[in-house]
């Protein structure tokens, strides 16, 4: 079983509409869980982080943390197409010297007009 | 968030040559992070670099292979040596810790022939 889960996709979504990513985890110590946005040939770009259960949102992102489902999701809404990259879950895993952050293989999203 | 520049931003390299990554950060940190990106891809962490110590590196990389230097809180260098094939990837540095985030320079693009 891979550390971190994603769907690769391709997730299409029409532009207004919601885009819901999901991702699971393995390490049921991990804390710290975080949405990265790649638009293609760029670096990753932290876009929320998330270290409770429940949710968080930040302008229309919205990150839902559930630990004991070991879940997380980013909730996009009023999508619009430069919303469309790939979006990488990265969760905290290990302990101590050991600790890393270990990213999904990411779900590409595609805002249609 | 920190500033993190990368050069070479690309390059193209003959089998068995080595290049070296540098990567600077415009702020003090103590922290810094290689990780590769292959072709379609997530991200996988090669080593962790800490100032005045040896890099810690993730399994299946090796100080032979990938060795890092950090003379300074501000920069490092990842030189891929012998390379390979297989080497041709995205090289990334971050900056950040494993339980805060991190935040990624813009990557060298390397293709070996």
């Amino acid at each position: 079983q891979k550390e971190v889960e994603q769907n690769s996709g391709p997730l299409s979504v029409p532009e207004g509409a919601i885009a819901s990513l999901n991702c699971t985890y393995s390490d049921r110590g991990s804390q710290s869980f975080f949405w990265y946005r790649q638009y293609s040939g760029k670096s990753p770009e932290l876009i929320m982080f998330i270290y409770s259960n429940g949710d968080k949102e930040d302008g229309r992102f919205t990150a839902q943390l559930n630990k004991a489902s070991q879940y997380v999701s980013l909730l996009i809404r009023d999508s619009q197409p430069s919303d469309s990259a790939t979006y990488l879950c990265a969760v905290n895993t290990g302990t101590g010297t050991a600790s890393k952050l270990t990213f999904g293989t990411g779900t590409r999203l595609q805002v249609t007009l | 968030s920190a500033v993190i520049s990368q050069k070479p931003s690309r390059d193209i390299c003959q089998r068995g040559t080595s290049l070296t990554i540098q990567c600077q950060v415009d702020s003090q940190v103590t922290m810094m992070f290689w990780y590769r990106q292959q072709p379609g891809q997530s991200l996988t962490l090669i080593a962790t670099a800490n100032q005045g110590s040896e890099a810690t590196y993730e399994s299946g990389f090796v100080i032979d292979k990938f060795p890092i230097s950090r003379p300074n809180l501000t920069f490092s260098t990842l030189t891929v040596s012998n390379m390979s094939p297989e080497d041709s990837s995205i090289y990334l540095c971050s900056v950040g810790g494993s339980s805060v985030g991190q935040y990624f320079g813009p990557g060298t693009r390397l293709t070996v022939t």
